[in-house]
């Protein structure tokens, strides 16, 4: 079954920091990625995708991509306490819609 | 335009008993997902939707879990007769060809 593994479990930041996240994929058809944060009671919700290689800015975040390694990263900066959440990787065979694994989750904890 | 609509939000059961989960997905979204997400980890495919078609139900426990989606809007997650391990939040997410997923806000099962 594929795999999608991510690092670390849990993170804390200072407000204005910086957060790094993390995100593998164990089968190379699955190599195109999202992310996703979850608030605590809601559903997961999109912050962006990431298809090529290379690295993709919005906002306060960039992912980075690297296919031949199946790696995928989220920066956040300027980090601010509403960005506490779990965050998710997931990873799909496609850039359309077709099946979607989740990656194992970070707790990213923002300290005012 | 209204969200991913899932009901009821909360359920308690004791093991043996059924319950069904419903989900009213986005207008004119062709794929739907059900995921199962237990505390604090990552969602985990359960089954996938396009139109009223089963693409891949390789994950769902064909002994105790069901899903249908007849006429390819709503659909229904049924668990008969339930196990403690069964507790978690079942998802269910929409998408149409963009491959982004739009969540609802989850069923939290409880199995006494």
């Amino acid at each position: 079954q594929q795999k999608v593994q991510q690092s670390p479990e849990s993170l804390s930041v200072p407000e204005g920091g910086m957060a790094s996240l993390n995100c593998t994929s164990s089968d190379r058809n699955f190599q195109y990625f999202w992310w996703y944060r979850q608030h605590s009671g809601e559903g997961p919700k999109a912050l962006m995708s990431i298809f090529s290689d290379g690295d993709k800015k919005e906002g306060r975040f960039t992912a980075h991509l690297n296919k031949a390694s199946l790696h995928v990263s989220l920066h956040i900066r300027d980090s601010q306490p509403s960005d506490s959440a779990l965050y998710f990787c997931a990873a799909t065979q496609s850039s359309n819609t077709n099946k979607v694994v989740f990656g194992t989750g970070t707790r990213l904890q923002v300290l005012p | 335009e209204a969200g991913v609509t899932q009901s009821p939000r909360y359920a308690v059961l004791q093991e043996g008993q059924a319950v069904s989960f419903w989900c009213d997905p986005i207008s004119g979204h062709d794929t739907l997902y059900w995921y199962q997400q237990p505390r604090d980890q990552g969602p985990q495919l359960l089954v996938y939707f396009r139109d009223e078609a089963v693409i891949d139900n390789s994950q769902l426990p064909s002994d105790r879990f069901s899903a249908v989606r007849p006429k390819g809007t709503n659909s229904t997650l049924k668990i008969q007769s339930a196990k403690q391990g069964d507790t978690a939040t079942y998802l269910c997410a929409s998408s149409f060809s963009t491959g982004q997923l739009y969540f609802g806000e989850g069923s939290k099962l409880t199995v006494l």
